[in-house]
């Protein structure tokens, strides 16, 4: 079974930073593109990072773009969000998703989701 | 970036009703279009991928068609479980895009 383990989320005040963990497991993690996309409270769902198996391959949402990084341990079957100077509209539930094998980008698998509030 | 516009928002039904919603994109995006499912509090269950192709596992009631910049997801025979919100999502280019949602709610 495909599980996706989100942690390292919490209340940190504007301009703070803070580091998201993924844990997969019940799969081949190297093998698969992996995404962050979140959720504002209330709001729709918003794609915000991608990152390819190898993790030379990067991309992301404009309003993230310089501030925050994604990356990947394939070793430790984890992915990462790096969030830096974080604002109010950051603010949301952060999930990680798995990309689909083969064919267009389609999200297959998702975590429970690691709440975010930025907050003073 | 391609933006999603779905319609209706909101939509009313009963079980055992067949109700479609409506997707369409800013430009073409061929056949590359996903439909999700999202109950509240919980994270969204993937139904649909290149606009008519069921995920493993996901009831045949559900069906999806479209190609270009317009398509639909339709549900047929409602059961009660299906009462949630469904979005769309391009896949056709980054920034990956979804529609704004449309909440399917027991009439």
């Amino acid at each position: 079974e495909v599980q996706l383990l989100e942690s390292g989320g919490g209340l940190v005040q504007p301009g703070g930073s803070l580091r998201l963990s993924c844990a997969a497991s019940g799969f081949t993690f190297s093998s698969h593109w992996m995404h962050w996309v979140r959720q504002a409270p209330g709001k729709g769902l918003v794609w915000v990072s991608r990152i390819n198996t190898d993790g030379n391959r990067i991309n992301y949402a404009d309003a993230v773009e310089g501030r925050f990084t994604i990356s990947r341990d394939n070793a430790q079957n984890t992915l990462y969000l790096q969030m830096n100077s974080l604002t109010a509209e950051d603010t949301a539930v952060y999930f990680c998703v798995r990309d689909r094998r083969g064919g267009r980008t389609a999200f297959d698998n998702w975590g429970r989701g690691a709440p975010v509030t930025v907050s003073s | 970036d391609i933006q999603m516009t779905q319609s209706p928002s909101s939509l009313s039904a009963s079980v055992g009703d067949r109700v479609t919603i409506t997707c369409r994109a800013s430009q073409t995006i061929s056949s590359f279009l996903n439909w999700y499912q999202q109950k509240p509090g919980k994270a969204p269950k993937f139904l649909i991928y290149d606009a008519s192709t069921l995920q493993n596992g996901v009831p045949s009631r559900f069906s999806g068609s479209g190609s270009g910049t317009d398509f639909t997801l339709t549900i047929s025979n409602l059961q009660p479980e299906d009462f949630a919100t469904y979005y769309c999502q391009q896949s056709y280019s980054t920034p990956y895009t979804f529609g704004q949602g449309t909440k399917l709610e027991i009439k």
